[in-house]
């Protein structure tokens, strides 16, 4: 069974551009989670979506936002982009959203801002 | 307050010998799921272990066991026979249900872990 797919795994980019990340989480897993990490703020969470609709959100400014498609892939887009965007954004997805679902992550996207 | 506490930022651990790695946590929700995770200098989260705030037994996955104590709210991570693969950063994270925190999973700092041979 694949696993999570994030893609691209490296990025740069330069203040003010804007970008958007891809998830293809695992088959048959409807949840999809955006988790940000920094040396500084450790593992945050942004999003999580399920059947097409944002179901929780994380304290970050609407420049962060997402989206799911129909066949549970999602992207996540940030605009104006400010150097301390430069984080680690991990995508994960689960079977079902209850307190019992392991979440399953994916590799990665390691985003620059020059 | 912190929800998940990881006290250990690093830890030093013979190859073969075992290991715990300490994580607290504080919720009023009754139910809720602890799961731990290890990082690689790669940086993909790998699924380790999960125990739920219901079970009874302590969870086991392989060389992976839990020790949950729910009146000291403690999960404790314990690796036995520390192999030098196991070398990465481990963390523990909560998701309580979706009425108390709409299902996140909070993290700890996390625990460097290294395996020396």
């Amino acid at each position: 069974k694949a696993g999570v797919t994030q893609t691209p795994r490296y990025l740069i980019k330069t203040r003010g551009q804007q970008v958007t990340l891809s998830c293809s989480p695992i088959s048959g897993h409807r949840s999809v989670s955006w988790y940000q990490q920094t040396p500084g703020q450790g593992l945050q969470f942004l999003f999580e979506y399920f059947s097409e609709t944002q179901r929780n959100k994380g304290n970050f400014p609407g420049r962060f936002s997402g989206r799911q498609f129909s066949n549970s892939r999602s992207e996540m887009n940030v605009s104006t982009l400010e150097l301390g965007d430069s984080a680690l954004y991990l995508c994960a997805s689960s079977f079902g959203t209850d307190s019992n679902q392991p979440q399953h992550f994916g590799d990665g996207t390691r985003l620059s801002i020059l | 307050a912190q929800k998940i506490t990881q006290t250990q930022p690093g830890m030093f651990v013979q190859e073969k010998e075992a290991v715990t790695l300490d994580c607290t946590y504080d919720t009023s929700d009754p139910s809720y799921g602890l799961f731990w995770y290890k990082q690689p200098s790669s940086g993909e989260m790998i699924f380790l272990i999960y125990q739920g705030s219901y079970d009874q037994q302590n969870a086991t996955e392989g060389r992976y066991s839990l020790n949950f104590q729910k009146a000291r709210k403690s999960a404790n991570l314990v690796i036995s026979a520390s192999q030098l693969g196991d070398s990465a950063m481990y963390f523990c994270a909560m998701r309580e249900s979706r009425e108390t925190s709409g299902s996140r999973l909070t993290f700890g700092e996390g625990t460097q872990l290294t395996v020396n041979p």
